[in-house]
């Protein structure tokens, strides 16, 4: 069973609007990653944040994470048609082995 | 700089029939995995590698086997091909705790 589920399913959005996806999860983590999937591709990691941070920041990126409420969620500021892709949340569940756990992901359409 | 190098891009097999999908990181990574990716259904762990010479099951092992041959090289072989294993298939290899570095997928087609 996923671990982490993303929401939403889908989201279409205009270039230079701002992208917001969410993930949840369900046990404790050790941390929690967003990776992105280019259509056809392998996955490609974005963003790690630890169990112990709040927010962090890359670039266009901002990640929150909130493990009271076992939820984080990506933001992507600005977007661009390049940012057309898939995003998965995956979670590192803490007391046992490094067994990173996928959700479905969110589709994310950029039009330019 | 080849990361994760995933053997075959793509293949046909008929129901029955078995075939091994090969992957090689060059990272010096100690743990590497094999997911499946279906629609709608994100990825699922077949089998996972925490070190040379260990294996585990994940969420959906039943009709593949691994073998971690080498630091190097995993690989995940289906024995007798059923049209439910019709996926893509991804290797990923990560250093403990870190991000996972994936290849570009096979596209197993089982008829």
């Amino acid at each position: 069973s996923q671990q982490g589920e993303e929401d939403p399913q889908a989201l279409s959005i205009q270039e230079g609007e701002n992208a917001t996806m969410n993930c949840s999860y369900k046990t404790s983590i050790n941390n929690l990653q967003w990776y992105r999937q280019n259509s056809g591709r392998g996955l490609v990691h974005l963003i790690l944040i630890r169990s112990n941070e709040r927010e962090k920041h890359s670039g266009r990126l901002r990640v929150t994470l909130d493990t009271s409420k076992k939820s984080s969620s990506l933001l992507i500021t600005a977007s661009r048609a390049a940012d057309t892709a898939s995003y998965f949340c995956a979670t590192d569940p803490s007391g046992g082995s490094y067994i990173p756990t996928f959700g479905r992901g969110t589709s994310l359409i950029v039009h330019p | 700089n080849a990361g994760v190098t995933q053997t075959p891009k793509f293949q046909v097999l008929k129901t029955g029939q078995s075939m091994t999908l090969q992957c090689a990181q060059d990272m010096n990574h100690n743990s590497m995995y094999w997911y499946r990716q279906d629609p709608g259904m994100g990825l699922r762990l077949i089998y996972y590698s925490a070190s040379e010479g260990t294996t585990d099951k994940g969420e959906v092992p039943n009709g593949y086997n691994v073998s971690r041959l080498n630091k190097r090289e995993f690989s995940l072989r289906l024995e007798s091909a059923a049209p439910s294993q019709t996926s893509v298939y991804f290797c990923a290899s990560s250093a403990a705790g870190s991000p996972l570095h994936f290849g570009n997928g096979t596209r197993l087609t089982v008829t």
